[in-house]
């Protein structure tokens, strides 16, 4: 079983929809939990940065981790055209800094 | 402006050839981490560094070293470059390493470099 799945798409979803996108882990040393945007030929950028269990909400997105699931999410509302990028999650944990990635979810957003 | 310098963007090179690729950072970030991106494979750390002279392995470092000899630089060696590190690179700039539990982990700053295309032939 790989540490971290992400189901990589692609994901077509209407403007305006609600956007879900998740990854499950089986390491749960994992404490610090990220999501990524990435457009096409850029550098990734953080979205989110969250510590345990939980929600975050910053601006249309809101990041929850499920530590008993071993499952984390976002959530993007009132999707734009402009959030058509591929979503990548991304975990570390308290012992060490290294960060293990999800191979990412393509998304787009349907004009 | 915050920013991640990589250089070069683009390079081909031949197998056993070593090759450095720079990293920089202007922001006085503690964590710097390199990765390499393929299809299908996703992103994938190769090397990360806490601070000054404090270097780690990542998921996948066999063939590739670093040095942090300076806070605001992390370049990426390969001594002896073969087929298979044929990739896209990103370095990357965080400002607190993740254990480090900054406002109870809730808050980070990340940037990453434009990447490298690198191609071994």
């Amino acid at each position: 079983q790989k540490e971290v799945e992400q189901d990589p798409g692609p994901l077509s979803v209407p403007e305006g929809a609600i956007v879900s996108l998740n990854c499950t882990y089986s390491n749960s040393a994992f404490q610090y939990f990220m999501w990524y945007r990435q457009y096409s030929r850029k550098g990734p950028e953080l979205l989110m940065y969250t510590y345990s269990s939980g929600n975050k909400e910053d601006g249309r997105f809101t990041a929850q981790v499920d530590k008993s699931s071993k499952y984390i999410s976002l959530f993007i509302r009132d999707s734009q055209p402009s959030d058509s990028a591929t979503y990548l999650c991304a975990m570390s944990g308290n012992r060490d800094d290294k960060i293990i990635f999800g191979k990412g979810t393509r998304l787009h957003i349907l004009p | 402006e915050a920013q991640v310098t990589q250089n070069p963007r683009y390079l081909i090179t031949v197998t056993g050839k070593k090759l450095t690729v720079t990293c920089s950072q202007n922001m006085n970030h503690e964590y710097m981490s390199w990765y390499r991106q393929d299809p299908g494979l996703g992103l994938r750390q190769i090397y990360y560094s806490m601070n000054v002279e404090v270097t780690d392995k990542g998921d996948v470092p066999e063939g590739y070293k670093v040095s942090r000899k300076e806070k605001r630089n992390f370049p990426l060696i390969l001594e002896s470059p073969s087929p298979n590190q044929t990739s896209l690179y990103f370095c990357a700039s965080t400002k607190y390493p993740p254990s480090s539990r900054i406002r109870g982990g809730s808050y980070n700053e990340q940037f990453f470099g434009p990447g490298t295309r690198l191609t071994v032939l």
